[in-house]
């Protein structure tokens, strides 16, 4: 069965600080991935996603994530975070063959200090 | 906003009530979601419908039960639930459930409290 793993469960930085959030999957077939960031009060949205070609990704605010094949990895990356960062962040498989199934990792809490 | 509506955002209900969540996507979708959210845990898939049909349910319960009268709505109904069910569920909507590509828009949540 899919799985996604984010090891880092809360995350506290200060402004300016560097981020990169872990995410692991295990799956041995095509996948497509997307990391997902839910504000404070606010909807889950989406951050980026990767589905082929450059392995490295950029999506909205600043964020980009690089998938790695032979880690099985989609690490989110931010050079310097802001407090308006303050979040849960999502990492998210689908699987080629079971479009719909979208499974996402436990999440990761992030709380950016002013 | 993504183009996807809740109601309510939060209910709180006692384990002999019977409720309804609704949902409503405004983004022209086929396909619609319900996902459980809950504390600590990774979000759950419960239910996929595509152009009004089930095409997914995840071994759910039967005291929920999805309808879909028609490609933008999407409704959940409650009844004799348990304490554990107490937790944010979600509705999300896609191109359709066919195309991998086609990412999820979610809406707000209804937060739900079963006493």
């Amino acid at each position: 069965a899919q799985s996604v793993s984010q090891h880092n469960h809360h995350v506290i930085l200060s402004e300016a600080a560097s981020l990169e959030l872990g995410c692991n999957y295990s799956y041995g077939g095509t996948v497509n991935l997307f990391w997902y960031v839910q504000y404070p009060g606010q909807h889950l949205q989406l951050l980026l996603k990767y589905f082929s070609g450059d392995p490295l990704v950029k999506g909205i605010k600043g964020f980009e994530a690089e998938f790695i094949k032979s880690k099985f990895s989609f690490n989110l990356r931010k050079p310097s975070v802001q407090w308006s960062d303050t979040a849960e962040y999502f990492c998210a498989v689908n699987a080629r063959d079971s479009s719909y199934k979208l499974i996402f990792g436990s999440g990761t809490r992030l709380l950016v200090r002013p | 906003e993504t183009g996807v509506t809740q109601t309510p955002r939060h209910l709180v209900m006692g384990m002999t009530n019977k409720k309804s969540l609704k949902c409503e996507q405004h983004l022209g979708h086929n396909a619609m979601y319900w996902y459980k959210q809950s504390a600590k845990k990774p979000l759950e898939l419960m239910f996929v419908y595509n152009f009004k049909e089930q095409t997914e349910n995840n071994s759910v319960p039967s005291r929920f039960s999805p309808e879909c009268p028609n490609s933008s709505h999407l409704f959940l109904h409650l009844h004799t639930l348990q304490p554990e069910d107490s937790a944010l569920y979600l509705c999300a909507s896609s191109q359709d459930d066919r195309g991998s590509s086609y990412e999820q828009y979610f809406g707000p949540g209804t937060r739900l409290t079963v006493t």
